[in-house]
């Protein structure tokens, strides 16, 4: 089964610095997300992406986050200078329509760790 | 006001319990709703979609009342790896998903 996948699974980084967290979507689909899980806390929404565009982005998504589709393959969400409260689950996902029942498939996450 | 809420739990439950899950959304334009399963430090993983009429799966039966922006997710004969966390989702046409917090479920044998 085709699958989504993330790099690094683990990330330690000491506040203010800037780490990027990657992601492999599966081949054939459009439509690209962030999402992050604080532990303990609900799945939240940070940022969709389309057609080389930020479709949609939460209150969460400010200046600090950037999404980019360097190659036509991955999908990286860039954190400048961290916190420690962006310690978190990032989960990328992906799917093909943006049909509403569209299944969306996610990735194993990036645990990050902010110190 | 809460998009989805849900009761946390945990539902502690024996082996071979049914056991029901509520869900709430104050979103009435949602069109799509799922129940995800998420185990302990893993990623949501899709356990079903939920549609107005009701539909199963196995063991698992799900209700959506748009009425009342209710939904439901009923687990029969529950096994011990069922013990996970069921998140309800929401969404709307070309929106992201929006996800209730989760209830967890312990089996125990």
């Amino acid at each position: 089964e085709p699958e989504v996948t993330q790099t690094p699974s683990h990330q330690v980084t000491q506040m203010g610095q800037e780490v990027i967290l990657r992601c492999v979507p599966i081949s054939n689909h459009l439509y690209f997300y962030w999402y992050r899980q604080i532990l303990g806390q609900k799945v939240e929404f940070l940022v969709s992406f389309y057609n080389n565009e930020i479709s949609e982005k939460s209150e969460i998504f400010d200046d600090q986050f950037s999404v980019e589709r360097p190659d036509g393959s991955n999908f990286t969400l860039k954190i400048r200078s961290t916190k420690l409260e962006d310690s978190a689950m990032y989960f990328c996902a992906s799917r093909d329509s943006r049909a509403a029942g569209n299944t969306i498939y996610f990735g194993e996450g990036s645990w990050l760790t902010v110190v | 006001r809460k998009e989805v809420e849900q009761d946390p739990g945990p539902f502690n439950v024996p082996e071979g319990a049914t056991v029901a899950f509520n869900c709430t959304y104050s979103n009435s334009a949602s069109q799509s709703f799922f129940w995800y399963r998420q185990d302990c430090r893993k990623e949501p993983k899709l356990l079903m979609s939920v549609y107005s009429s009701g539909n199963e799966d196995g063991r698992f039966t799900a209700q959506l009342n748009r009425a009342s922006q209710y939904i439901s997710l009923l687990i029969r004969d529950s096994k011990l790896s069922d013990s996970a966390t069921y998140l309800c989702v929401v969404n709307q046409a070309g929106t992201a998903l929006i996800f209730g917090k989760g209830t967890t479920l312990s089996v125990s044998s």
